[in-house]
């Protein structure tokens, strides 16, 4: 059964940092692309970053771009975001996802992790 | 880049049957697109992958009332037999070479 579960969330106060994690089991991680996707507090889905499965090809949403680095660990299963100079509008729940085998669309999400930025 | 367009909401009777539409914008009718599901308080969880043929693969788990339909630039969802879990938030997503993009969502009521 695939699973993603990610940690890391939390209250930060703005200009802050934070990384998030996320674990994965169930699947064969170093052969997927990864994807982090957040939900603002009432809001819809919104993409955020964007890891091949050997790291060789990243991409960020404008939004994040300059303040957020997704990273990989293969040998540990794990995926990460690291969150820098974070703003109110950074406040969302964070959900890694992994992308299908073709690299185009989520097939499988975890549960989320909050991030609260505010002084 | 794409862009999709769904409508805020829709309402179905208990047992009925509901369309919903996401519309891809203009240059992009051809594209592939996914549908999640979110229900109040969850994670988002895949339901299909549909192209512009009307050929969809569902992911593991989801009910046979859940199928799915495209024609030009609108791809469809259509969920029969409506039961009350299905009250939810929908959203599609498709795919460009740089980046994911995801419609605005349509909430769904079961009346």
């Amino acid at each position: 059964e695939v699973q993603l579960v990610e940690s890391g969330g939390g209250l930060v106060k703005p200009g802050g940092s934070l990384r998030l994690s996320c674990a994965a089991s169930g699947f064969t991680f170093s052969s997927y692309s990864m994807n982090w996707v957040r939900q603002a507090p009432g809001k819809g889905l919104e993409w955020v970053s964007s890891i091949s499965s050997s790291s060789s090809y990243i991409y960020y949403a404008d939004s994040v771009k300059g303040r957020f680095t997704i990273s990989r660990d293969n040998a540990k299963n794990s995926l990460y975001l690291q969150m820098n100079s974070l703003r109110a509008e950074d406040t969302a729940v964070y959900y890694c996802a992994r992308a299908d085998s073709s690299g185009m669309t989520v097939d499988y999400w975890g549960q989320g992790t909050l991030v609260t930025v505010s002084s | 880049q794409p862009v999709l367009t769904q409508s805020s909401s829709a309402s179905a009777s208990l047992g009925s049957s509901v369309k919903l539409t996401c519309t891809l914008s203009s240059g992009h009718s051809s594209y592939i697109i996914a549908w999640h599901q979110q229900q109040p308080g969850k994670a988002p969880r895949y339901l299909m992958k549909l192209e512009g043929s009307g050929s969809y693969n569902k992911g593991s788990g989801v009910p046979d009332r859940f199928s799915g339909s495209s024609s030009g630039a609108d791809r469809y969802l259509t969920i029969s037999n409506l039961q009350s879990e299905d009250e939810a938030d929908y959203y599609c997503e498709t795919w460009d070479s740089n980046f994911q993009v995801f419609g605005g969502g349509t909430k769904l009521t079961v009346l």
